[in-house]
């Protein structure tokens, strides 16, 4: 079952203007990350936030996590038009067996 | 470095056929996995391999084999494949790390598989 939602499924913004993603999930978690899908090729690693953290910064990337509620948010600021992608949370639950479970992702489109 | 690779990249079977989709990476981890992503559904685990010599069932391991071949290849096999069975499938590999914790995972580029 897909542990985490994204919301909203499709985004589309201006150049230059921020755009937030919102990914909620089912189960006690241990990390949780984020990736990037241009279209036709594979996933990108972007940040991980771990469950004890509440927010994290990577250049232009602001990840938040709300434990309580279950939730995060990824932040993209000042979008390009090369930010055009999906963007998909994964949860993993610890262990030895690093698992993720994957959200069913948000369409970003950026326009010129 | 090419991370990741797939092959092949496109492929189209009639159903009843069998295929072998390859992977293969050279960063020297233990740990590979095997995804198939849907419009809409996001990628599911199919089978995971955490190290060389064992395979494990993932979400949706339901007419898969893998192979672990050696600690650079993991195969996924359809042995009769179904209409169903139309994704796109992603490998990806992973490392434990020093300090207890996980390599975030590198994906390949995918195989596009149709199946009529």
């Amino acid at each position: 079952s897909q542990q985490g939602e994204e919301d909203p499924q499709a985004l589309s913004i201006q150049e230059g203007e921020n755009a937030t993603m919102n990914c909620s999930y089912k189960t006690s978690i241990n990390n949780l990350q984020w990736y990037r899908q241009n279209s036709g090729r594979g996933l990108v690693h972007l940040i991980l936030i771990r469950s004890n953290e509440r927010e994290k910064h990577s250049g232009r990337l602001r990840v938040t996590l709300d434990t309580s509620k279950k939730s995060s948010s990824l932040l993209i600021t000042a979008s390009r038009a090369a930010d055009t992608a999906s963007y998909f949370c994964a949860t993993d639950r610890g262990g030895s067996n690093y698992k993720l479970t994957f959200g069913k992702g948000t369409l970003l489109t950026v326009n010129p | 470095n090419a991370g990741v690779t797939q092959t092949p990249k496109f492929q189209v079977l009639k159903t009843g056929q069998s295929m072998t989709l390859q992977c293969a990476q050279d960063m020297n981890h233990n740990s590979m996995y095997w995804y198939r992503q849907d419009p809409g559904m996001g990628l599911r685990l199919i089978y995971y391999s955490a190290s060389e010599g064992t395979t494990d069932k993932g979400e949706v391991p339901n007419g898969y084999n893998v192979s672990r071949l050696n600690k650079r290849e993991f195969s996924l096999r359809l042995e009769s494949a179904a209409p169903s069975q139309t994704s796109v499938y992603f490998c990806a590999s992973s490392e434990f790390l020093r300090g207890g914790r996980w390599q975030p995972q590198h994906f390949g580029d995918g195989t596009r598989l149709s199946i009529l």
